[in-house]
């Protein structure tokens, strides 16, 4: 089964700076997709970045890049020069293979929170 | 450009009653899913639907029954409603024909959620 570990419950950073939250998965397919989602506190969830197991290079949207490692099964979001709005839960998640309907598994999530 | 809507924003029910969500997905999306996030927690899958048909169904008590309709919309309908239905309940859209390019493997675009409160 698929299974989505984000160890960080919560982070700091400082306004400018950057920052990586980690998410390590467990899977045994060959082709899967990996996303991260933004929650900030409104409760909406906003879709980030997204990168594919067959993907060479890592994904980048503007200030968000991924740091794919697919060896060690790990794919971490880095964000740089943090703002104060970067401050929300983050969520890494994964796309179900196995199934048509394609559900999305997520980590426990990343509170981070940028100091001014 | 056009996001997925959801109605209502929030809901306030007493227990044993029934509460009905809508979700009207993003045009052309063909997949429409639900998602259940208790206070603290992560989304938990519910069910989806593809094409009007039910495509995967989660960890989705027997009180609630969903729909997709023939505009796509789709509705989840929640019956003898309990406490621990309180939560914040997504509904995400996707289109199964982008399975490549610059968006990625059927990205799944989140409304802002129904905010169910059980009293």
């Amino acid at each position: 089964a698929q299974k989505i570990t984000q160890t960080q419950p919560g982070m700091f950073v400082q306004e400018k700076e950057a920052v990586t939250l980690d998410c390590t998965y467990d899977t045994s397919d060959q082709s899967y997709g990996l996303f991260w989602y933004k929650q900030p506190s409104s409760g909406e969830m906003i879709f980030l970045i997204y990168q594919g197991s067959y993907d060479e290079q890592n994904a980048t949207e503007g200030r968000y890049s991924l740091n794919f490692q697919k060896a060690r099964k790990s794919a971490n979001l880095v964000i740089s020069a943090s703002q104060l709005g970067d401050s929300a839960m983050y969520f890494c998640a994964m796309r179900d293979p196995y199934n048509q309907g394609g559900k999305l598994i997520f980590g426990q999530g990343t509170e981070l929170s940028v100091k001014p | 450009a056009a996001g997925v809507i959801q109605s209502p924003r929030h809901l306030i029910k007493e227990k044993r009653e029934t509460a009905t969500l809508k979700c009207y997905p993003i045009p052309r999306h063909d997949t429409v899913y639900w998602y259940q996030q208790g206070p603290g927690q992560d989304p938990q899958f519910l069910i989806s639907f593809y094409e009007k048909m039910q495509s995967d169904k989660g960890s989705i008590p027997d009180r609630f029954s969903a729909q997709q309709f023939s505009d796509y919309h789709s509705e989840l309908n929640m019956s003898s409603l309990e406490l621990g239905d309180s939560a914040l309940y997504f509904c995400a859209s996707s289109n199964s024909g982008t399975s490549g390019g610059p968006l990625g493997l059927n990205t799944q675009y989140f409304g802002p959620g129904t905010r169910l409160t059980v009293l």
